[in-house]
């Protein structure tokens, strides 16, 4: 699975938009970008995915650029309850069963 | 509709000593994977069941071994307990599709985990 690169920490306002960047310079034709985000003392939690189209879905928006090398999550109007550790992963998405290689992540801190 | 759950959520055992983890997927789920979490890290890959067979393995000792059973739960053992296995236990759950080439949805499922502190 490609490597990824994230900023240690970032902070946001309250109601502002939270935009997380991710480098995966290395990653092949075949791996898909997700994120995941874990909450202090939960399990992590799915957020969305992607191959090379930009996705949405009712938590956040995924854009991908068009060389695949780097991705941005994006949280439209982060709340106190985003605050969490957000990791972008990277794997084949048919032929690794459930293996995540987790790295360090972002710690995104929301304030008020 | 339950999501993962795990059991239990804090112990506590000490060096030498063995301890047994349990999972149960969320429903519909087919496939149950262990990952280990240090404090400050993110989660490691410790192995994943599908079909009561263990299918992929990470980098941990055979002290680390595992079971999945007809009905999907899953139990983590790990023997001879070492300090440095006090950690976060999770258990994530996927539904398998197109096996035997391994294609899993899009997500996994992760269970609250279980926090072991090893004395």
């Amino acid at each position: 699975d490609a490597k990824t690169t994230q900023p240690p920490s970032m902070d946001c306002a309250e109601g502002r938009a939270a935009n997380l960047p991710c480098n995966h310079s290395t990653i092949s034709g075949n791996e898909y970008v997700y994120w995941y985000r874990q909450i202090h003392s939960q399990g992590p939690q799915y957020i969305i995915h992607g191959l090379k189209n930009n996705e949405t879905n009712e938590m956040a928006s995924l854009i991908i650029t068009e060389d695949r090398k780097s991705s941005t999550l994006i949280l439209p109007h982060a709340t106190l309850r985003d605050t969490a550790v957000y990791y972008c992963i990277v794997r084949v998405g048919g032929t690794s069963y459930g293996k995540l290689t987790f790295g360090q992540g972002t710690i995104l801190t929301v304030h008020p | 509709d339950a999501g993962v759950t795990q059991s239990p959520t804090h112990l506590i055992k000490t060096r030498g000593q063995q301890v047994t983890l349990r999972c149960s997927p969320k429903s519909g789920h087919d496939t149950v994977s262990w990952y280990q979490q240090a404090l400050g890290q993110g989660p490691q890959f410790i192995f994943q069941y599908y079909e009561e067979e263990e299918r992929q393995r990470g980098n941990f000792p055979d002290r680390f071994s595992g079971h999945q059973f007809p009905n999907y739960s899953s139990e983590l053992n790990v023997n001879a307990l070492l300090l440095g296995d006090s950690a976060l236990y999770l258990c994530a759950s996927s539904l398998l599709i197109g096996p035997p080439t391994g294609l899993v949805s899009g997500e996994l499922f992760f269970g609250e985990g279980s926090r072991l502190t090893v004395l």
